[in-house]
């Protein structure tokens, strides 16, 4: 079955520091996203990407973050300068519709900022 | 302002069936209803949703009250890989992923 995967499972970084997430969707996908989950806290939205631009963001997804789509399989996002705060594990989906209500998610990438 | 309210925790015996039970009074008519779940820390993982009818996959029974205002997820033989957080979202059919806004959910624990 196929899956969406995401690279790194776990990253420690000091903070100020750059860091990209990576994620691979799910190949016939079109529209993809970045959700976050602080330790103990809610999943949140954080951007949604289609067709090699966002779509939609959140009010977390400030000047410090942005995503991108490099190659056809790829797609990343990046935190330019890490806060503690951003400690967090974020998780990558993806769909083939936008109106679909069924995101197949990544299992995530935990991101520690020391 | 949450959507959806369901309790923060419950037990079920292993092979029985688990029912998780989801108050949405304020659903409106176009709006479905979508069941995920997260297990330890893994990604969400869609398992259900429907609109009005009554739902069945390979996973679960998706049962909505005739006025909508309520649903019950059925896991028919719970096994202890059920044990995860459930989260019961209401979302417009042609909304954005925006709208599928995860609240605190219920942990349900399937004990041996």
């Amino acid at each position: 079955e196929p899956e969406v995967t995401q690279t790194p499972s776990h990253q420690v970084t000091q903070m100020g520091q750059e860091v990209i997430l990576r994620c691979v969707p799910i190949s016939n996908h079109l529209y993809f996203y970045w959700y976050r989950q602080i330790l103990g806290q809610k999943v949140e939205f954080l951007v949604s990407f289609y067709n090699n631009e966002i779509s939609e963001k959140s009010e977390i997804f400030d000047d410090q973050f942005s995503v991108e789509r490099p190659d056809g399989s790829n797609f990343t996002l990046k935190i330019r300068s890490t806060k503690l705060e951003d400690s967090a594990m974020y998780f990558c989906a993806s769909t083939p519709r936008e109106d679909t209500g069924e995101l197949f998610f990544g299992e995530g990438s935990r991101l520690t900022v020391l | 302002d949450a959507k959806t309210t369901q309790p923060p925790s419950m037990d079920c015996a292993e092979g029985r069936a688990a029912n998780l039970p989801c108050n949405h009074s304020t659903i409106s008519g176009n709006e479905y209803v979508y069941w995920y779940r997260q297990i330890h820390s893994q990604g969400p993982q869609y398992i259900i949703h429907g609109l009005k009818n009554n739902e069945t996959n390979e996973m679960a029974s998706l049962i909505i009250t005739e006025d909508r205002k309520s649903s019950t997820l059925i896991l028919p033989h719970a096994t202890l890989r059920d044990t995860a957080v459930y989260y019961c979202i209401v979302r417009v059919s042609s909304g954005s992923a925006r709208q599928l806004t995860f609240g605190s959910g219920t942990q349900l624990t399937v004990l041996p």
